[in-house]
């Protein structure tokens, strides 16, 4: 079975700082990692995925993310937030982006 | 450029009362799938389809059926609404090609009373 962990509910950062939003997945094949970035009343968009190769991802929004095969781990990053980087991010796996299974979650809010 | 396009986006049902959601494509994609979510839960896979005349069963299946008469097109559909299916639904559809995104419409906010 498949399932994804994120642990932090919701992380408040400054503006202009850096952002970590932890995933850890539990698959039994390769998987396929996808985060996806929601607004509020606003459907899912997706940020970046990795499927293969360089373990590295870089994204839309000035967003990147690691996967760490090691660790099961797929954790997102950005150098550098702006306000408008506030909503809901969410870690999905799957062996195929049109049957994913979600985490649950976590809430950024920016400060400024 | 629609995308995708889920209707309504609101709906009150009393329990025992039954009604589809519908969500059409424009973008000729293979793939759509319906989700709902729930707070504190995440997004959960209700069905998929993966082409006209193809559907199967996700995580939560019980008590929605869907159909996929034709590429645009993917209702789901509650038989008999209870309180528990008080959520927020999202379709979602992809091309045939593994590289492209997924795409999300804006969800159906549903209560059931």
């Amino acid at each position: 079975a498949q399932s994804v962990t994120q642990p932090d509910i919701h992380i408040t950062v400054s503006e202009g700082a850096s952002l970590e939003l932890r995933c850890n997945y539990s698959y039994g094949a390769t998987p396929y990692l996808f985060w996806y970035v929601q607004s509020p009343g606003q459907g899912l968009q997706l940020l970046l995925k990795y499927f293969s190769g360089d373990t590295l991802v870089q994204g839309i929004k000035g967003f990147e993310a690691e996967f760490k095969r090691s660790q099961s781990s797929f954790n997102l990053r950005k150098p550098s937030v702006h306000w408008s980087d506030a909503a809901e991010y969410f870690c999905a796996v799957g062996e195929d982006d049109y049957k994913l299974s979600f985490g649950a979650g976590t809430t950024v809010t920016v400060r400024a | 450029n629609a995308g995708v396009t889920q209707t309504p986006k609101f709906q009150v049902l009393k329990t025992g009362q039954s009604m589809t959601l519908q969500c059409a494509q424009d973008m000729n994609h293979e793939y759509m799938s319906w989700y709902r979510q729930d707070p504190g839960m995440g997004l959960r896979l209700i069905h998929y389809s993966v082409g006209a005349g193809i559907t199967d069963q996700g995580e939560v299946p019980n008590g929605y059926n869907v159909s996929r008469s034709t590429t645009e097109d993917f209702p789901l559909r509650l038989l008999s609404a209870a309180p528990s299916q008080t959520s927020v639904y999202f379709c979602a559809s992809r091309g045939g090609q593994g590289n492209q995104p997924q795409h999300f419409g804006d969800g159906t906010r549903l209560s059931i009373l």
